[in-house]
């Protein structure tokens, strides 16, 4: 069975600060997106990843392949950064369209 | 160029009524997906349709709930005889051909009363 572990499972951090988010996998994931939910909002796709290190504004993402482990980073924290933060794996072999979820990360950005 | 398309954002229903959710998909998409985030807990997969084909309905409960993405119009995820059970966020995604990057609606809440 697929699995994504998230953590942590609720993060506060203070304005300006760097954030990161974790996210390890089981083995039957080939890539992992990483998507951003508003409080009773829609979800927005922020990176797709299989390797090595992707970029976009004030957002980071990383996967380490062996480790089976994947980060996200943002810099310079903003309190409209504050959402819950998902972790996705895609499954590989037969159903490889299969998006199997992390938990989340409840982060908030306090001014 | 228009992101995928959910309406309605917010359907109310009562016990044993029947909810309809549509999807847009984005211009040239050809895969659907949907998902449902039950209250406090995670997203979980329902179905994959291709256009005028299910590919995968192994998370769909058994009874009650179907899905389709006919040839024309958007994929409708149809849930009969509604209980409160079903209150939940039902989110739609699409992919083009040729990869899994899948891009989200907004998402359909439906509260059962």
């Amino acid at each position: 069975k697929n699995e994504v572990e998230q953590s942590p499972q609720n993060l506060t951090a203070q304005e300006g600060e760097f954030i990161t988010i974790n996210c390890s996998y089981s083995v039957g994931i080939s890539a992992l997106h990483w998507l951003q939910q508003h409080p009773g909002g829609g979800i927005v796709s922020l990176f797709m990843l299989s390797s090595g290190k992707k970029k976009h504004g004030r957002l980071i993402a990383t996967i380490n392949i062996q480790e089976k482990h994947s980060s996200l980073h943002i810099t310079a924290s903003h309190p409209r950064d504050s959402a819950v933060y998902i972790c996705a794996g895609l499954n590989s072999g037969g159903s490889n369209y299969k998006l199997t979820f992390g938990k989340g990360t409840l982060l908030t950005v306090n001014p | 160029n228009a992101g995928v398309m959910q309406n309605p954002r917010h359907l109310v229903r009562r016990r044993g009524q029947e909810a309809r959710l549509r999807c847009s998909p984005m211009k040239g998409h050809s895969h659907v997906y949907w998902y449902r985030q039950l209250p406090e807990e995670g997203l979980k997969f329902m179905v994959y349709l291709q256009k005028e084909n299910i590919i995968d309905e192994s998370g769909m409960p058994k009874e009650r709930f179907s899905a389709e993405f006919p040839k024309e119009g958007p994929s409708i995820l149809r849930i009969q005889q509604v209980v409160r059970g079903d209150s939940a966020a039902y989110f739609c995604a699409s992919s083009p051909t040729g990869t899994y990057i899948q891009y989200f609606g907004a998402g359909t809440r439906l509260s059962v009363l």
